[in-house]
């Protein structure tokens, strides 16, 4: 199994609060990516990274933001969370970002914005 | 635009039947398409990958999937199904030099009976 963590793993929050996504990463992979899964839409790309402090907006990133400071880890914040954003939030991350590479992928975050 | 279509979100077929998963794509180039499985509360993990050198692509657990660019299509297919392959799959395609997002299908569920 690729190294990628992930955390919290499950998280209950109230609809306006910030909330803070982890993702970890020991396998030293260049591109990291954050996907939302919703029932009948798979996943759904929200931001991705090509290196540290490089970031860049997927289809669904109104709402959120990244950032990476370290290779290895990749932060996904709600700056003040929706019930819209209720989800299950995965990441990624891929060893070049080139069109074949696999995506290896973390266990998930549910998230629920009461 | 690049979009996955997959028909039908749930799938049930009976242990030891053929497995066929729909997916079709619809790119403007040559795409790359993957395979992805989920099991209940995991992340996704790669099946197998079409990226142009064989149109029949062997993938792990005794799948397999055949790229047609006449039909637009990157079915996938299993002979016998067996009760451990119950999970959800995804279609998805690379996203062309644009660092190796993939864009989803919105998932099959398949149910194996005994």
């Amino acid at each position: 199994d690729a190294g990628i963590t992930q955390s919290p793993r499950h998280k209950v929050t109230e609809t306006g609060t910030p909330v803070t996504l982890r993702c970890h990463q020991t396998e030293n992979h260049r591109y990291m990516y954050w996907y939302r899964q919703d029932p009948g839409h798979g996943l759904r790309l929200i931001h991705y990274s090509y290196g540290v402090k490089d970031t860049d907006k997927g289809e669904v990133s109104d709402g959120y933001s990244v950032s990476r400071s370290k290779t290895e880890d990749f932060l996904l914040t709600l700056e003040s969370a929706t019930s819209s954003q209720t989800s299950v939030y995965f990441c990624a991350i891929s060893l070049a970002g080139a069109n074949t590479d696999t995506q290896y992928f973390g266990p998930g975050t549910r998230l629920t914005v009461l | 635009a690049q979009s996955v279509t997959q028909l039908g979100s749930h799938v049930s077929v009976s242990e030891g039947a053929l497995v066929l998963l729909r997916c079709n794509y619809s790119s403007s180039v040559p795409p790359y398409l993957f395979w992805y499985v989920q099991y209940p509360n995991q992340g996704l993990q790669l099946l197998l990958k079409y990226t142009s050198a064989a149109t029949l692509v062997k993938g792990i657990n005794g799948f397999e999937a055949e790229f047609k660019k006449s039909e637009t299509s990157f079915h996938l297919t299993k002979p016998s199904a067996h009760m451990s392959d119950a999970a959800e799959y995804f279609c998805a395609v690379s996203n062309q030099n644009q660092g190796g997002k993939l864009i989803f299908g919105q998932g099959t569920e398949l149910s194996v009976k005994p």
